[in-house]
């Protein structure tokens, strides 16, 4: 049981949007900023989205991220057979034993 | 080029210890901090701790805490992370990442523990 909450699975036609939540608690994004790792099959994951919104330089802006509250959303556009793969969230746990902490995955099949 | 270079595939049994490594370059490497991060066969990412090059200061998941241990070597560059006793279940691919917030990601070294 992950500290954070991803659905298991989405899924899109090729150049639609999609939504990938990441919920968690005071604890952790209610108080911390989100980052967001695309792992493709096969490979290790790779950053897109950290600081909850930023995007390191290389990431196309169809990647974007938000958070409210103690939630937060990574978004995709104009959906690309090449987005297909495993998305996680992660932040920082300032609980009894502070770390990080991951949701649990988001596969993403473009249809 | 900033990288990090992780050391290769090891099969080992049940009982034995084993130590991997992580080589940083193309930045200053005590600088930043290095997370380990386990990733079991089909399964999620987990998040393992965390080691401050410049003065090995460690931060370890409750869940891995005992069961692993941290270090880093500054004059190489590199981190390592060791087990005195293996076990099936520690069969993972195990990764290294800059920073708490992961920017740079390790190749992942695949460790698989069987009889």
């Amino acid at each position: 049981q992950s500290v954070l909450t991803q659905p298991p699975s989405v899924s899109a036609a090729p150049g639609r949007k999609v939504t990938i939540s990441c919920s968690g608690s005071s604890s952790n994004i209610g108080n911390n900023p989100v980052s967001w790792y695309q792992q493709l099959p096969g490979t290790a994951p790779k950053l897109l989205i950290y600081d909850s919104n930023k995007r390191p330089s290389g990431i196309p802006d169809r990647f974007s991220g938000s958070k409210s509250g103690t939630s937060a959303t990574l978004d995709i556009t104009g959906l690309q057979n090449g987005d297909e793969a495993d998305y996680f969230c992660a932040t920082w746990d300032n609980s009894l034993s502070p770390g990080g902490v991951f949701g649990g995955g988001t596969k993403l099949t473009v249809l | 080029e900033v990288q990090l270079v992780q050391s290769g595939t090891e099969i080992k049994k049940p009982g034995e210890s084993l130590k991997i490594s992580c080589k940083g370059s193309g930045y200053t490497f005590h600088n930043h901090y290095i997370t380990w991060v386990r990733q079991m066969p089909g399964k999620g990412l987990e998040w393992m701790g965390i080691i401050y090059p410049d003065d090995s200061e460690v931060t370890y998941s409750p869940s891995f805490r005992g069961q692993v241990t941290f270090s880093v070597d500054k004059s190489i560059s590199t981190a390592y992370l060791q087990w005195t006793s293996l076990k099936a279940s520690d069969t993972a691919i195990y990764y290294c990442a800059r920073r708490h917030f992961m920017d740079v990601w390790g190749n992942g070294t695949s460790v698989t523990v069987s009889s």
